[in-house]
């Protein structure tokens, strides 16, 4: 079963922020929070990971609770081509993994 | 630089055919993966290859096989093809670089089994 809580849809306006939230209450020391997306049916993609401090790079931010029962990913300025579904993973990091993912969040960006 | 590559990208079986889907990374990752996505769903571990010569169960092995051939390469095999196995399938590998393990998908195989 996923380890994750994610809101099965959201919208947002096109050049707007959009935050998709995450909830992992039951997630362990060692254990990392990954974001992926998926594009229409394309192969999923790697988007950003974090521990437990805030993660920027040129895709997104993550933002990671204190007590890092939660997280939030931003877009910055979301655009049309951002329209995909989310998945937040929890799992540790180091020699090989098995991602588990739950359904995710259907993200649509409107002009 | 190819990344992750999959073959075929359609097929149709009839229910008791068997077929093996193909899997070849250029990336040099140890690991390689095999997911299944039924429409609506997330992705499902069927088998893992941690590094060659070694495969390992999933989620939801039952009713497939899997070979890793070399570091390059990873196929799923379908014995005897049943319409509950109608799905797109995904192969994946993996690098570890620091606390970065980032797995690269391929474009999928959609298979159809009537």
């Amino acid at each position: 079963d996923a380890k994750t809580t994610q809101p099965p849809s959201m919208d947002c306006a096109e050049g707007r922020a959009a935050n998709l939230p995450c909830n992992h209450s039951t997630i362990s020391g060692n254990e990392y929070v990954y974001w992926y997306r998926q594009i229409h049916s394309q192969g999923p993609q790697y988007i950003i990971h974090g521990l437990k401090n805030n993660e920027t790079n040129e895709m997104a931010s993550l933002i990671i609770t204190e007590d890092r029962k939660s997280s939030t990913l931003i877009l910055p300025h979301a655009t049309l081509r951002d329209t995909a579904v989310y998945y937040c993973i929890v799992m540790f990091s180091g020699g090989y993994n098995k991602l588990i993912f739950g359904a995710g969040t259907r993200l649509a960006v409107h002009p | 630089n190819a990344g992750v590559t999959q073959t075929p990208k359609f097929q149709v079986l009839k229910t008791g055919q068997s077929m093996t889907l193909q899997c070849a990374q250029d990336m040099n990752h140890n690991s390689m993966y095999w997911y299944r996505q039924d429409p609506g769903m997330g992705l499902r571990l069927i088998y893992y290859s941690a590094s060659e010569g070694t495969t390992d169960k999933g989620e939801v092995p039952n009713g497939y096989n899997v070979s890793r051939l070399n570091k390059r390469e990873f196929s799923l095999r379908l014995e005897s093809a049943a319409p509950s196995q109608t799905s797109v399938y995904f192969c994946a590998s993996s690098e570890l670089m620091g606390s970065k393990e980032t797995q690269y998908f391929g474009p999928g195989t959609r298979l159809l089994v009537l």
